[in-house]
């Protein structure tokens, strides 16, 4: 069984400090790695997506893969009370269906 | 990216009754997801819906229960047949739209909120 795994949270942090959240997988040899970011009430926006290892910046966001411990984070940095959001992690394998596994997300709350 | 709207937004439904989810997506792709997210839960695949072939259900989910149709590259249905309380959920629709160097990338519809009293 493919398994994605996210701390539940709540994440709680101040406003401007730098947020880190944390995924890890089973499936060793995935490929693809996606964070979406989910409002409550709205459906799964895509904030980030990365491929190999090392770190991937976009703007306040970044992401970090390490295939070797099978783990990938996002960072945001300049915390927002606008980011106030359920973060979840994605990954896909190497098969053609082209499937997501998501994790079950984590809360985050950024207090003013 | 991907322009995605579903129909309808939101329903309330008897037990024992269908309801019919639209998916329409503002470009052609290959491939079409539905999912199911309960309340306080992360997503659920229900089953991938290719244009031209038989949709591929996951372990738990089955035609008879949830059919779909894939006529075209724009466009799929998700059927929720007989309903039960226990398919009160929104579902979702997403799409593969890959761009450059990017592939595996999943778009989402806006989700249709079902309750089934």
């Amino acid at each position: 069984q493919k398994e994605v795994e996210q701390n539940s949270g709540p994440l709680s942090v101040p406003e401007g400090a730098i947020a880190s959240l944390n995924c890890t997988y089973s499936d060793r040899v995935s490929q693809s790695f996606f964070w979406y970011r989910q409002y409550s009430g709205k459906s799964p926006e895509l904030i980030m997506s990365i491929y190999s290892n090392g770190d991937k910046e976009d703007g306040r966001f970044t992401a970090q893969l390490n295939k070797a411990s099978q783990y990938v984070s996002l960072l945001i940095r300049d915390s927002q009370p606008s980011d106030s959001a359920t973060y979840l992690c994605a990954v896909g394998g190497m098969d053609s269906s082209y499937k997501l596994i998501f994790g079950s997300g984590t809360r985050l709350l950024v207090r003013p | 990216s991907a322009v995605i709207s579903q129909k309808p937004s939101r329903d309330i439904c008897q037990r024992g009754t269908s309801l019919t989810i639209q998916c329409q997506v503002d470009s052609q792709v290959t491939m079409m997801f539905w999912y199911r997210q309960q309340p306080g839960q992360s997503l659920t695949l229900i089953a991938t819906a290719n244009q031209g072939s038989e949709a591929t259900y996951e372990s738990g989910f089955v035609i008879d229960k949830f059919p779909i149709s894939r006529p075209n590259l724009t466009f799929s249905t998700l059927t929720v047949s007989n309903m039960s309380p226990e398919d009160s959920s929104i579902y979702l629709c997403s799409v593969e739209k890959g761009t450059g160097g990017s592939y595996n990338e999943q778009f989402f519809g806006p989700g249709t909120r079902l309750t089934v009293l």
